[in-house]
């Protein structure tokens, strides 16, 4: 699995839009970039997902450049409730056939102030 | 969309006890589902794989017999950590993956039982 590298923390303001930068390197063809969200003492939740250029849901947008190497998680208008640690994680689909595990980097502690 | 659902959410327990988790996807079977652990201000570390009918696929480190995977069904995945000691105190989180959602490496997550160990 391809190794990530996030900054460990960042600070932002309610209402600015928060961009976390994800490098992978070493990223595969065949692998997808996908960012969690947790809330202290909860499971991580999925956020967005992406192979390349830009995916856009109700939540955030991820930016993948052309060579793949990064992508962004770009938060529009953050809130109180952004709080939480991100995670970059990329994988290969196809390591197991559909039940392929994931490797959790360090993540990004987002502290959203007033 | 898919749930998991983890139960307890959290367990006090006297050293030497053994204490059972229980993972289970409530809308969609899944043939996989993961058990990781994450202490204070870390990352998730992921313990074993559940495989449904087989025996588990423990991480290099992590020890078959203190915990036990028990996969009986598509929808349920237990942990029984055996034998608990002060340092098994931790956060344990299982997830599992939807195959109907697609070619994706989307996985749903339990809320967590916090493990604490006395």
């Amino acid at each position: 699995l391809a190794k990530t590298t996030q900054p460990i923390s960042m600070d932002s303001y309610e209402g600015q839009e928060v961009n976390i930068t994800c490098s992978h390197n070493n990223i595969a063809t065949n692998d997808y970039i996908t960012w969690y969200q947790q809330f202290p003492s909860q499971g991580p939740r999925f956020i967005i997902q992406g192979y390349k250029t830009k995916v856009t849901n109700e939540v955030a947008s991820l930016f993948i450049p052309a060579d793949r190497k990064s992508s962004t998680l770009s938060l529009p208008r953050v809130s109180l409730s952004d709080t939480a640690v991100y995670y970059c994680l990329v994988g290969d689909r196809e390591l197991t056939g559909g039940g392929n595990k994931l490797t959790f980097g360090t993540g990004t502690q987002l502290k959203v102030e007033l | 969309g898919a749930v998991v659902s983890q139960h307890p959410s959290w367990v006090i327990c006297k050293s030497g006890t053994s204490v059972k988790i229980e993972c289970r996807s409530l809308d969609f079977q899944a043939t996989t589902m993961f058990w990781y652990r994450q202490f204070p201000k870390q990352s998730l570390m992921l313990m074993a794989t559940s495989n449904e009918g087989s025996k588990a696929t423990y991480e290099q480190g992590v020890e078959k017999d203190k915990f036990l995977i028990n996969h009986a069904s598509l929808t349920l995945s237990t942990l029984t950590v055996t034998s608990a000691h002060p340092e098994d105190s931790s956060f344990y989180i299982c997830s599992a993956r939807d195959l109907r959602a697609g070619r994706s490496e989307k996985l749903f997550f339990g809320s967590g039982t916090q493990l604490s160990v006395l």
